[in-house]
């Protein structure tokens, strides 16, 4: 049973252009967390989604940050114009119901030259 | 002030040693997990718990909840054990529900020397 990937492992992108980060669970978890890990910061919880819904998405930036999981395919993280605060690492994690253990990807580095 | 809380921030020890990490949080919850992260930077759950105590191998987690703590304990620490140490705990919302979104503490950066 493959764990939670996610891809790509590294994104380089220049001020202003798109980022799209994903994340396919494990089998059989409906239940998909992005969380965000700034340099020298500790982990924040972005969005929580389950398939086709958002449930909370209280950590995400008002601004350009925009989550889906659709009924097929992976989760999507993606961000629009992106500016060099937004170099982070961005981890998922899954889990098959709420409220249970939630196992992690390897992250996605992102640097925004 | 974070809601959760951790420390010692930085712990290092000698092979062999006990070692404990010290969680405290500030809101009521429905369970903490406690996360490690290695070096290359993959996190890896070790515990979700929500009273009591639980133990995997040398790794030994207890909750206090009514004062709002936890400790994670490693017995016969070893060099592989280093690496950045994490509480996270799932608050219950506005609603009183509880559902898998996760507050971390700073973590803990656990470095053992052999």
């Amino acid at each position: 049973n493959a764990g939670v990937m996610q891809n790509p492992r590294h994104l380089v992108r220049r001020r202003g252009q798109e980022a799209r980060l994903r994340c396919s669970p494990m089998k059989g978890h409906s239940h998909v967390y992005w969380y965000r890990q700034l340099p020298e910061e500790g982990l924040k919880f972005m969005v929580y989604l389950q398939k086709e819904n958002i449930i909370d998405e209280s950590g995400m930036p008002k601004e350009r940050f925009s989550a889906e999981f659709p009924k097929e395919g992976p989760s999507i993280l993606r961000i629009q114009q992106v500016v060099r605060g937004d170099s982070a690492a961005y981890f998922c994690a899954s889990s098959p119901r709420d409220r249970e253990t939630q196992y992690f990807g390897p992250g996605t580095r992102l640097l925004v030259l | 002030k974070n809601e959760v809380e951790q420390s010692p921030q930085n712990l290092t020890a000698q092979e062999g040693e006990f070692i404990t990490i010290n969680c405290s949080y500030s809101v009521g919850i429905s369970a903490l997990h406690w996360l490690q992260q290695h070096p290359g930077g993959g996190i890896v759950s070790l515990f979700m718990l929500s009273s009591g105590k639980k133990k995997h191998g040398r790794l030994i987690a207890t909750i206090n909840i009514q004062e709002k703590h936890s400790s994670l304990h490693i017995t016969a620490s070893h060099p592989r054990d280093s690496a950045v140490y994490i509480c996270a705990a799932r608050p219950w919302n506005a609603g009183g529900t509880s559902y898998g979104k996760l507050t971390f503490g700073q973590g803990t950066i656990l470095t053992v020397h052999p």
